[in-house]
């Protein structure tokens, strides 16, 4: 088992440009949650699904789209990219009864 | 809404010493807590949970945490630290909703000096 996979590691973007962070999982969770880490302020909740066909928006959700359309997958779009979205973003999922979250590897994300 | 405050944004402890890690949470509701551990470039792990039962939480790599309800704390400890556990640690509550979204402290770094 993969666990949660995210891709691409690394990516640069320049400001207005727009991009899909990938994440998927193999452990037949319900839940997913994508967070972005900064420095100094831990981790915040952007978007989070609690099943296929259902999403909702966490903490910090403007600039960023989310849709699930399979248990498996859970893309981040970012419409159209600002400094200010320069961060490590993470994936998480979450089954009934686990209590616990299981994180991906991350991605960093650089927008000049 | 919940909260959680970690007091001490960098923590210097000599190896092979004691150490403990505050944190702070304040919420309206029950909630599960939890430690993870981020060492330099790589996500997150789980370090321990805390769900019901004993206030005494034994996690891996040697730490425990205590759950103080009256004083809503869940501050972490080692008796004796390692080069290897220089990271940066996160205390976490969530609310017990289906989703167990999670809120997080802004992280303290542990720096284990030889």
């Amino acid at each position: 088992n993969a666990g949660v996979t995210q891709t691409p590691k690394f990516q640069v973007l320049k400001t207005g440009q727009s991009m899909t962070l990938q994440c998927a999982q193999d452990m037949n969770h319900e839940y997913m949650s994508w967070y972005r880490q900064d420095p100094g302020m831990g981790l915040r909740l952007i978007h989070y699904s609690v099943g296929a066909g259902i999403t909702d928006q966490g903490e910090v959700p403007n600039g960023y789209n989310v849709s699930r359309s399979t248990t498996e997958d859970f893309p981040l779009r970012l419409l159209s990219a600002a400094p200010s979205q320069t961060s490590v973003y993470f994936c998480a999922t979450y089954g009934t009864g686990v209590g616990e979250q299981y994180f991906g590897p991350g991605t960093r994300l650089t927008v000049t | 809404a919940q909260s959680v405050t970690q007091l001490d944004s960098q923590v210097p402890v000599f190896e092979e010493a004691p150490v403990e890690l505050r944190c702070n949470y304040s919420s309206s509701v029950s909630v599960y807590l939890f430690w993870y551990v981020q060492y330099p470039n790589q996500g997150l792990q789980l370090l321990l949970k805390y769900l019901s039962g004993s206030t005494l939480v034994k996690g891996i790599n040697g730490f425990e945490a205590e759950f103080n309800k009256s004083q809503t704390s869940f501050h972490l400890r080692k008796p004796s630290v390692h080069i290897s556990d220089t990271a940066e640690y996160f205390c976490a509550v969530s609310d017990r909703t289906g989703a167990n979204n999670l809120f997080f402290g802004t992280g303290t770094r542990l720096t284990v000096i030889p």
